[in-house]
Formats: C-alpha cells, structure tokens, sequence
C-alpha cells in the first residue's frame, strides 16, 4: 500500500522569507501524480502545485516550487517570499495510475502546519 | 463558475442516529470523492463515483454508503452513527474518472459532522 510521510508537524517562517516543506512516500508504483494541497482555517482544501511522477522537471507555480527527487521518493514544497496568507495546514497527497484503485483515491500526508510570523 | 458546494456546512446528530450529506460538483465535473477527515486519523478516503457508478471504496464499515444522480450531485450517507464518526467530511469533483492524468480534484468546504 502507498504511504505518505510528512515528518514536520509545525513549521514556522517569517514574512517574505524562504521555507522548504518535506514529504516522503512509498509506493511501488512507477507512474503516480504527487500534489501539495493547502488547507487554512476555511477548511477548504486548495491544491497548490502538482507533478507528474514521469516529469524529470520540478513543477512550479509562482512562489512554490517542488523538489522531486524519485528516486529518494522525495517531494519537498518551497515556498518563497512567504505571505501571511500562505499561513494554513499544507499536505502532501500521491495518486497512482492503476485502475485496480489508486488511480481513483488521494493518499494523504498527516500535514504541516505552517505558521508566517512579521 | 461555482466552485463544490456541500451542504449542510455543520451539523449535529446523536449516537445511533443517521445523517446524509450532499455535495454538488462544479459544472461539468463527472466524478465525486469523498474524504473523511479526523485528528487522529487524518484524511481518509470514502468513495468515487463516476456516471453514478461507484469506482472505488475506502476501507470503511458498509454503515458509510454513497450515491450519484444523473447531474452528478453526490450524497453519501452514514447509519447508526457512533462517536468516531465525528469528522469533517470533504467531497471532491473533478472532470474525469481516477485515472486520468488530468484528473485534479477541487474540493468543497465540507461539512463538519459532530456526534454526541
């Protein structure tokens, strides 16, 4: 079964600094989307970036970039110039690509809470 | 465009009693998930449908069941509650089914079910 680990609970950053996010999974799946997910306290989760397990390139959304390393089975988040509204719960999700069920279901990290200090 | 709206936002039930929530998909979105979303167990998948057909189920007792409509409104329904099932409960739509590399799930903001 695929698991996803984020090892960080708390994360704090202050206000247009640089802070990385971890996340490792397992799978033995070669094809899979990892994604990172922002929840804050609306409770509505809002996807931040996705990759695709194929694309040697790190995926990039203005201030948040990856770093996937397959490998390792890493995919870390970067967020730059950090906002007080990038304050929320973050969470690392895989997908896999099999239709004997893991195509169809989000595999969810425990989460970071990521708090942006002046 | 209208985003997954789900309904009711909170509610409040008593062990043994049942509830039903209901999510509507952004327009033109054919699959649903649904996601239970606890402290201590974090978030966890219930069920997707696609075309009102059930594609895939959680790990979850068969008190958690499902259903889609022919407009691709989803309600899922939980019986005999009990305690733990306290939980913001998140439905998802997005365009096509599971497996499909385009498939981005858009989330609603859930419903917050509390069980005394």
């Amino acid at each position: 079964a695929q698991t996803v680990t984020q090892s960080q609970p708390e994360m704090s950053v202050q206000e247009a600094e640089t802070v990385t996010l971890s996340c490792t999974y397992d799978t033995s799946e070669s094809d899979y989307y990892l994604f990172w997910y922002k929840q804050p306290p609306s409770r509505q989760m809002i996807l931040v970036i996705r990759q695709e397990a194929y694309k040697q390139q790190n995926a990039t959304e203005n201030r948040f970039s990856v770093n996937f390393q397959k490998a390792a089975k890493s995919f870390s988040l970067k967020i730059s110039d950090s906002q007080l509204g990038d304050a929320a719960m973050y969470f690392c999700a895989y997908r896999g690509t099999l239709n004997t069920g893991t195509a169809s279901k989000l595999t969810f990290g425990t989460g970071t809470r990521l708090q942006v200090t002046l | 465009k209208a985003g997954v709206t789900q309904t009711p936002r909170y509610l409040i039930k008593t062990r043994g009693q049942q509830v039903t929530l209901s999510c509507s998909p952004i327009s033109g979105h054919r699959s649903v998930s649904w996601y239970q979303q606890t402290p201590g167990q974090g978030l966890q998948f219930l069920f997707e449908y696609f075309s009102e057909t059930q594609r895939n189920k959680g790990n979850f007792p068969g008190r958690f069941s499902g259903r889609q409509f022919s407009n691709s409104r989803s309600e899922m329904n939980v019986s005999t509650l009990e305690l733990g099932d306290s939980a913001l409960y998140l439905c998802a739509s997005s365009l096509m089914a599971g497996n499909s590399g385009a498939n981005v799930l858009t989330f609603g903001a859930g419903s917050r079910l509390t069980v005394l």
